[in-house]
């Protein structure tokens, strides 16, 4: 099955710089990649999503990257503000196929410091 | 986003006696919905994939007589834990795929809080 791997665990910064989260993937099948903000005891949102079709994608201060040959992605998130501090998850999945569920990363705790 | 609700929010039982969970995709239909089991500060585990109309498919070493799982409708699935005990208590997520206009997204619940007393 898919293992997906997430980096770092826990990441700080100061308000206004970027900040960038890590995932790698194992199965060459996977062509679907969400990412997901989750706030403490809240229920994970959908921030922004991936195709293998496509290598970027831009949402205002969010933007994802991938790398199918290598089988990695990473999120980007600019000019954080002080309400991005949550936990991150990002996921992958093979869509369209037969196969139903999301793989997720173990998280990253994202901390930006006014 | 497509609308995912969840009920109860919360739930306090005592040991031995069993809570239903009730997901809810309010405004598209879901064929398919999954649980989710999460611990504190960790990530998200998958317990079943509820399809409707058919039986779940459960993840290894998640016991199938333990969490009931029925998806009734394209709009509700239940997940009952039979015989809670205190090792039960968790953050239970359901999530449901929305497949109209080919997106096929996963839009979470707001999450049930179990304490098993």
């Amino acid at each position: 099955g898919e293992n997906v791997e997430q980096h770092p665990s826990t990441l700080s910064v100061q308000e206004g710089d970027s900040a960038v989260i890590k995932c790698t993937y194992s199965d060459s099948a996977s062509n679907y990649f969400p990412w997901y903000k989750q706030e403490l005891g809240k229920r994970p949102q959908l921030i922004i999503d991936i195709r293998s079709n496509v290598g970027e994608k831009k949402d205002q201060r969010i933007a994802v990257t991938l790398n199918k040959t290598a089988k990695h992605f990473s999120l980007h998130i600019t000019e954080t503000q002080p309400e991005d501090s949550a936990v991150y998850f990002c996921a992958a999945r093979s869509w369209g196929t037969g196969a139903n569920n999301l793989f997720f990363g173990t998280g990253t705790r994202l901390t930006v410091i006014p | 986003g497509a609308v995912v609700s969840q009920h109860p929010s919360w739930v306090i039982c005592k040991s031995g006696t069993s809570v239903k969970i009730e997901c809810r995709s309010l405004d598209f239909q879901a064929t398919t919905m999954f649980w989710y089991r999460q611990f504190p500060k960790q990530s998200l585990m998958l317990m079943a994939t509820s399809n409707e109309g058919s039986k779940a498919t459960y993840e290894q070493g998640v016991e199938k007589d333990k969490f009931l799982i029925n998806h009734a409708s394209l709009t509700l699935s239940t997940l009952t834990v039979t015989s809670a005990h205190p090792e039960d208590s968790s953050f239970y997520i359901c999530s449901a795929r929305d497949l109209e206009g080919n997106t096929d997204t996963q839009y979470f619940g707001p999450g049930t809080r179990l304490t098993v007393l």
